[in-house]
C-alpha cells in the first residue's frame, strides 16, 4: 500500500464547476497535510495546508481533513482553465521523520472552457 | 509567501563531470532544507534532508557519495552531483522549511539537469 495515494486521474471538469481532489494516507502519526499545485515544467507551489480536522477555506479552495478516516481532500470552486495543473497531496509525519514530506502521485486536473 | 531560489535553472553537462546546484532562502532562515528529484510524469521523491551545520540525512537508495550536500548557512544549501551520468538527468528541486513560522516548506523553481 502506498503511503500517500491520490484519486486516479486525469480529472476533467468544465469551467465554473467544482473540482474535487482526494488523498488518503497510511501513517496515523501524520500531523500536517499540504496541497501543492504543479504546472508542467515548474516546481510545486503551495496552495493550502491543514493541521486540524474539519474544513479550511481560502478563496476558491477548501481543504478538508478527517484524521479518523485518514483522508484529506481539496475542493476547487468556480474552476478556471488556469487551474489546470497537477495537484500533489503531501503528508508530513512526526517523530524521527519530522519535517519530511511524502507526496502522492499527483492528480492531473484539466478545466475546459 | 516565502521565496526560495535555485541556481542554475538549467544545466547541460558531459558524462563524468560534476554539477553543483545552489538553493537559497531569500527572506527567511531555514534550518532545514530538502532535496527532491522528479523524473518525467512521476511525483517528487525526497533524496535527502539538509540540516544547517550538520551532515545531511539521505533517503534509502540515495548514494551519499554521489550526491554531496552542504548546508553551510541558514539560507544556503548546495547539492553536488558528482561524476554525473545520463541516468542522473532529472528535475532537481529544493525546498526550505521556514523555521520562524508554521514550518511550511517552500519550493525553489527547480534545476533541470541533462547529462549527455
Amino acid at each position: 500500500q502506498k503511503e500517500v495515494e491520490q484519486n486516479s486521474g486525469p480529472l476533467s471538469v468544465p469551467e465554473g464547476a467544482i473540482a474535487s481532489l482526494n488523498c488518503t494516507y497510511s501513517d496515523r502519526g501524520s500531523q500536517s497535510f499540504f496541497w501543492y499545485r504543479q504546472y508542467s515544467g515548474k516546481s510545486p507551489e503551495l496552495i493550502m495546508f491543514i493541521y486540524s480536522n474539519g474544513d479550511k477555506e481560502d478563496g476558491r479552495f477548501t481543504a478538508q481533513l478527517n484524521k479518523a478516516s485518514q483522508y484529506v481532500s481539496l475542493l476547487i470552486r468556480d474552476s478556471q482553465p488556469s487551474d489546470s495543473a497537477t495537484y500533489l497531496c503531501a503528508v508530513e509525519t512526526g517523530g524521527t521523520s519530522y519535517g519530511k514530506l511524502t507526496f502522492g502521485q499527483g492528480t492531473i486536473l484539466t478545466v475546459h472552457p | 509567501g516565502a521565496v526560495v531560489s535555485q541556481h542554475p535553472s538549467r544545466v547541460i553537462c558531459k558524462s563524468g563531470t560534476s554539477v553543483k546546484i545552489e538553493c537559497r532562502s531569500l527572506d527567511f532562515q531555514a534550518t532545514t532544507m530538502f532535496w527532491y528529484r522528479q523524473f518525467p510524469k512521476q511525483s517528487l521523491m525526497l533524496m535527502a534532508t539538509s540540516n544547517e551545520g550538520s551532515k545531511a540525512t539521505y533517503e534509502q537508495g540515495v548514494e551519499k557519495d554521489k550526491f554531496l550536500i552542504n548546508h553551510a548557512s541558514l539560507t544556503l544549501s548546495t547539492l553536488t552531483v558528482t561524476s554525473a551520468h545520463p541516468e542522473d538527468s532529472s528535475f532537481y528541486i529544493c525546498s526550505a522549511r521556514d523555521s520562524g513560522g508554521r514550518e511550511t516548506q517552500y519550493f525553489g523553481p527547480g534545476t533541470r539537469l541533462l547529462v549527455l
